[in-house]
């Protein structure tokens, strides 16, 4: 298995402003994963962190308004640039590790709040 | 990527009563995929079927994958309090995962 660890854990930001989050995991693994949960929704993914290169970004969204960093095989940031009230949600950060076949472990997530 | 789709959206049951959630996909799955998300939490996952009509069982719970790889189902006997929460399927292609909008499960005491 692999532990993930996000940051912030929680947030509440300003409208225009930009949030970066930070994910850790404790293993080397193959694939990062960023994802997005709105409130009382199903998880929808983001885009897949590629180690040193651009992220892959999913239909709806792109590199401007959520760049995505990955200098190295356990770590992975995702900035949420100029937030509205609509990008309130949990953000999900998410691994595979090469041993754990098609299972994906998510971080605690970071939720936040755009006022 | 094709949806799963996940019936019902929300279940209330009684302590005690069983529990069954639904995923649905028009094409064949390579593999299906559950996960338990609680109030407050993040998703854990909890099992990969693989197999047609594969079925596994932990404790209280029974996992189905249809013979023609394109339904599942888990089902909780005896609910109990700590059952509530949402669980979502997941279709997984080569990398990635695709939820199921998730049935939210509550368990009156």
């Amino acid at each position: 298995s692999a532990v993930i660890s996000q940051k912030p854990s929680r947030d509440i930001c300003q409208r225009g402003t930009s949030l970066t989050i930070q994910c850790q995991v404790d293993s080397q693994v193959t694939m990062m994963f960023w994802y997005r949960q709105q409130p009382g929704q199903s998880l929808t993914l983001i885009a897949t962190a590629n180690q040193g290169s651009e992220a892959t970004y999913e239909s709806g969204f792109v590199i401007d308004k959520f760049p995505i960093s990955r200098p190295n095989l356990t770590f992975s940031t995702l900035t949420v640039s100029n937030m509205s009230p609509e990008d309130s949600s949990i953000y999900l950060c998410s691994a595979r590790t090469g041993h754990s076949g098609n299972t994906i472990y998510f971080g605690e997530g970071s939720w936040l709040t755009v006022v | 990527g094709q949806q799963v789709m996940q019936i019902p959206q929300y279940q209330h049951v009684q302590e005690g009563e069983d529990f069954t959630t639904y995923c649905n996909s028009s094409t064949t799955l390579s593999n299906i995929q559950w996960y338990k998300q609680r109030p407050g939490g993040h998703p854990v996952f909890l099992i990969q079927l693989v197999k047609s009509g594969e079925v596994k069982k932990q404790k209280r719970l029974t996992f189905q994958f249809g013979e023609a790889k394109k339904n599942s189902s888990l089902h909780i006997t005896a609910t109990q309090t700590t059952d509530v929460g949402t669980y979502f399927c997941a279709r997984s292609g080569s990398e990635k995962l695709v939820f199921g909008k998730g049935t939210k499960l509550t368990v009156n005491p």
